[in-house]
């Protein structure tokens, strides 16, 4: 099973600003099968990214994605009020199981 | 316009059973694995069962292997989660998604909530 770690576990920042979220495995992500996920209280989650660097239909180009093998980013440019939420990564390559990591909460400061 | 919702959840007690059902429209289920992804109360989110789009592959989580079931019915557009020998531990919210084999998870309905408890 791939253990996927995401850094840091909690994010202040103020509207405007640069953030970025790590998601760490512990082994190889073949074929970039990484997706990330926004989750706000109350709601569902909503996929943001997929294949590590793809944006998912309606997702505005603040959000972009990166990485390959065992590292991959979350980058969201400039933050508006929106974008505070809890954000989540998940592996789906090979077999299952396609496991998450632990999440990282993006507060405002 | 994609729409998943699901049904079922409740409150069981441990050992007792339950089964999640899950209604979908505005796509062609037929062409899609779809799967269960739980939260429980202030927690992140695991991933649970998929079932690609002929039930010829279903996988299950090691937590849950040997007590839940994943099936659908493309002719009624539905996809199941049968739960026995439930547990405290998985009293969670259930989503249903659509998404399994080397796919992202692309649409979540609102989820059921299932609570274990004597």
């Amino acid at each position: 099973e791939i253990v996927l770690t995401q850094s840091p576990g909690t994010l202040s920042l103020s509207p405007g600003e640069r953030a970025t979220l790590s998601c760490r495995a512990s082994q190889d992500i073949r074929d970039r099968y990484l997706a990330w996920y926004q989750q706000k209280p109350g709601q569902a989650p909503r996929l943001l990214i997929y294949g590590a660097s793809s944006r998912a239909t309606g997702i505005p180009d603040r959000f972009s994605g990166s990485g390959s093998g065992t590292d991959f980013t979350l980058t969201i440019s400039r933050l508006e009020p929106e974008d505070f939420a809890v954000y989540y990564c998940q592996q789906y390559s090979g077999s299952p199981p396609y496991t998450f990591g632990r999440g990282t909460k993006l507060e405002m400061k | 316009e994609v729409h998943l919702v699901e049904s079922g959840g409740g409150v069981v007690r441990p050992g007792g059973s339950l089964r999640l059902s899950c209604a979908t429209s505005g796509f062609t289920v037929d062409d899609y694995g779809m799967g269960w992804v739980r939260q429980a109360p202030g927690k992140g989110l695991e991933w649970v069962a998929g079932i690609n789009k002929n039930s010829a592959t279903r996988s299950h989580a090691d937590s849950v292997k040997d007590r839940f079931t994943v099936s659908r019915d493309n002719a009624r557009n539905s996809l199941y989660l049968q739960m026995n020998s439930l547990r405290a531990g998985d009293t969670a919210l259930y989503y249903c998604v659509r998404g399994f084999l080397r796919g992202p998870l692309d649409y979540w309905g609102q989820g059921t909530l299932v609570t274990v408890s004597s």
